[in-house]
């Protein structure tokens, strides 16, 4: 089966600028993530989705973060504007539904530098 | 609340050595615990899960790791070490009836020829 698919791989902004990641499950995940991992971190999970509803967005920073999941299946997440300690690895994960012990798959990431 | 603390954050061990990576958690109610690995430039991939089935669960690669209770603990090992085995891997907690993890802070292994 195919993966959870990221783009872009790497990105540098400048700080104020805006930038957006694109994420795709895997075909019939209804769960999807995303965390961010800052370097010497762990993940740190912004905001969840089941379907195209909000879970979890508890951490997700809404004054410049925002993220939405059309139709249940892609999902963006954006940043505006961007700060210098939003530098990161942006990791999207999907899972076929909110019982967590069926384990995440996690995409590769989009690598974000903010200089 | 929920937290995970690894201890060490690189282990260095020799090929065909024992690999350990410590992990112990802090829960209020018996959680999920998972071990993830993630090597450079790519996402984290599951390597094993404990749900409250059997307390030692074996996971991919030849690794495995032992819920112990009265220790708080969910230790990764390995009884041999690979060269392939050089990455960082995490532990994460979960609380039943939540629905996210919480990752620790990884532990960066290097495995010297």
């Amino acid at each position: 089966e195919a993966g959870v698919a990221q783009s872009p791989r790497y990105k540098i902004i400048e700080k104020r600028q805006s930038v957006a990641f694109w994420c795709n499950p895997i075909s019939g995940h209804a769960t999807l993530y995303w965390y961010q991992q800052i370097l010497g971190q762990g993940p740190k999970l912004l905001i969840q989705f089941q379907n195209n509803g909000v879970v979890d967005d508890s951490q997700l920073p809404k004054d410049r973060f925002s993220a939405e999941r059309l139709k249940g299946v892609d999902s963006t997440l954006k940043i505006q504007p961007a700060k210098l300690e939003d530098s990161a690895v942006y990791l999207c994960a999907s899972s076929l539904g909110l019982e967590i012990s069926y384990g995440y798959t996690f995409g590769s990431g989009t690598r974000l530098t903010v200089v | 609340a929920q937290s995970v603390t690894q201890l060490g954050s690189h282990v260095s061990v020799s090929e065909g050595a024992l690999v350990l990576l410590r992990c112990n958690y802090s829960s209020s109610v018996p959680p999920y615990l998972f071990w993830y690995v993630q090597y450079p430039n790519q996402g984290l991939q599951l390597l094993l899960k404990y749900t409250s089935a059997a307390t030692l669960v074996k996971g991919i690669n030849g690794f495995e790791a032992e819920f112990k209770k009265s220790e708080t603990s969910f230790h990764l090992t390995k009884p041999s070490a690979h060269m392939s085995d050089a990455a960082e891997y995490f532990c994460a907690v979960s609380e039943r009836g939540t629905y996210k993890y919480i990752f620790g802070t990884g532990t960066r292994l290097k495995v010297l020829a």
